[in-house]
């Protein structure tokens, strides 16, 4: 069970708009910067979004960040066909002192 | 350009420890923090250990008295030191700038892969 709960799978069509959870409380969403990482097999992460809402030099509007008290949110729009992927957030855990992941959410664009 | 490159993985028996290394180029890495996060095969990623900007070091309960990292300041290089490995800790293994609650991970080296199997 991990510590930040993010739905297992999500799909949608392409062109269409996904937000994608992570849930979490008040010793890590609640207090610490959350950022969101792109899976594709065989590739490392990238990091899509920091700082809650903050995109990396190179990463497309297309995806957006969010967070609210112990929750945060991952947009995508104008979903595009290489968007298939894992998605994860991550973030720190004051109570655990040390760094914790969703489960990840794999992403189906049809 | 940050490049970041791990090295070191291979197979092993339980019980017994492997030493990587992560090299980071194009960037002082002594004022910044490095984590480790590994992928077991089918599971999603976890979070195992990171180091300060300051030396300070945390470790994921599942690797605690296990796993050591150090930094090697005067070659730019992080070591992981993972002693008494378990069959669950077969897993490829990233080597990342940053510290995940602060700024983010990025950049992202290739990965070594460790398995411990007899």
């Amino acid at each position: 069970q991990s510590v930040l709960t993010q739905p297992p799978s999500m799909s949608a069509a392409p062109g269409q708009k996904v937000t994608i959870s992570c849930s979490g409380s008040s010793s890590n969403i609640g207090s610490n910067y959350v950022s969101w990482y792109q899976k594709l097999p065989e590739t490392a992460p990238k990091l899509l979004i920091y700082e809650n809402n903050k995109r990396p030099s190179g990463i497309p509007d297309r995806f957006s960040g969010s967070k609210s008290a112990t929750s945060a949110t991952l947009g995508i729009t104008g979903l595009q066909t290489g968007d298939e992927a894992d998605y994860y957030c991550g973030t720190w855990d004051d109570s655990l002192s040390a760094g914790v992941f969703g489960g990840g959410t794999k992403l189906t664009v049809l | 350009e940050v490049q970041v490159v791990e090295s070191g993985g291979g197979l092993v028996q339980p019980g017994g420890s492997l030493r990587l290394s992560c090299a980071i180029s194009g960037f002082i890495f002594n004022n910044y923090a490095v984590t480790w996060v590994r992928q077991a095969p089918e599971k999603g990623l976890e979070w195992v250990l990171s180091i300060s900007n300051t030396d300070v070091t945390y470790y994921g309960e599942s690797v605690k008295g296990r796993f050591t990292i150090s930094r090697d300041k005067s070659k730019n290089t992080l070591h992981l030191q993972m002693n008494i490995l378990r069959v669950e800790d077969t897993a490829l293994y990233y080597c990342v700038l940053g510290g995940i609650g602060i700024h983010g991970l990025d950049p992202w080296g290739q990965g070594t892969l460790v398995a411990v199997s007899s």
